[in-house]
């Protein structure tokens, strides 16, 4: 079993829906929790992050953690051709360099 | 510079060939890692570089890979006697510190291998 377990897609949803995305880990040691998004040809660029349990919200973006179920998720309202890309997760139990991460899931936002 | 830089953006080279990637990180970030993205796979740690300390090479795959940093600056990651397998995009990221996961990484473009 992976340490994080994303599902890749496809995701296929129309302009303005509601997006979510989700994660699960299996290590109980993860502190801080990260959303990055990926455009085609592009390196990952971070979206969210998230010490501990909890939500956090910017903008159309909210993400979620639920440690007591190993379980992550990042929510896109409104969502805009704009947000298609792949968007990963990855977390740590406290340090950058041992960061572990999701496949990545593929969004494509229809107009 | 104004991101993180990396050369060459794409790389075509036969199986046994050796290959140097290049890295320019953000000035002033003293952390500098790489990654592997295999396609279909999720990011691969493979060497951490903090200041002038020890680098942290736990995540390199075999004794073929080996990287350098000079200082806080320019990085290269050198794999020798090249396998199909090394096909794939290899980015290199910076933060300001690794003090805590706060610091945001930012990512370079990546340098595409492709190995036939």
């Amino acid at each position: 079993q992976k340490e994080v377990e994303q599902d890749p897609g496809p995701l296929s949803v129309p302009e303005g829906a509601i997006v979510s995305l989700n994660c699960t880990y299996s290590n109980s040691a993860f502190q801080y929790f990260m959303w990055y998004r990926q455009y085609s040809r592009k390196g990952p660029e971070l979206l969210m992050y998230t010490y501990s349990s909890g939500n956090k919200e910017d903008g159309r973006f909210t993400a979620q953690v639920d440690k007591s179920s190993k379980y992550i998720s990042l929510f896109i309202r409104d969502s805009q051709p704009s947000d298609s890309a792949t968007y990963l997760c990855a977390m740590s139990p406290g340090n950058n360099r041992k960061l572990i991460w999701g496949l990545g899931t593929s969004l494509a936002v229809n107009p | 510079g104004a991101g993180v830089s990396q050369s060459p953006s794409n790389k075509v080279t036969e199986k046994g060939k050796d290959v140097e990637l290049r890295c320019d990180p953000i000035s002033g970030h003293t952390a500098l890692y790489w990654y592997r993205q295999r396609l279909g796979q999720g990011l691969e740690f493979l060497i951490y570089f903090q200041g002038n300390s020890a680098p942290d090479k736990s995540g390199l795959p075999s004794d073929r890979f080996s990287a350098e940093r000079t200082g806080e600056s320019v990085s290269t990651l050198t794999i020798q006697r090249t396998q199909q397998e090394d096909s794939a995009v290899y980015l290199c990221a910076s933060s300001f510190n690794a003090g805590g996961t706060g610091n945001t990484i930012y990512f370079g473009e990546g340098s595409w291998l492709t190995v036939v």
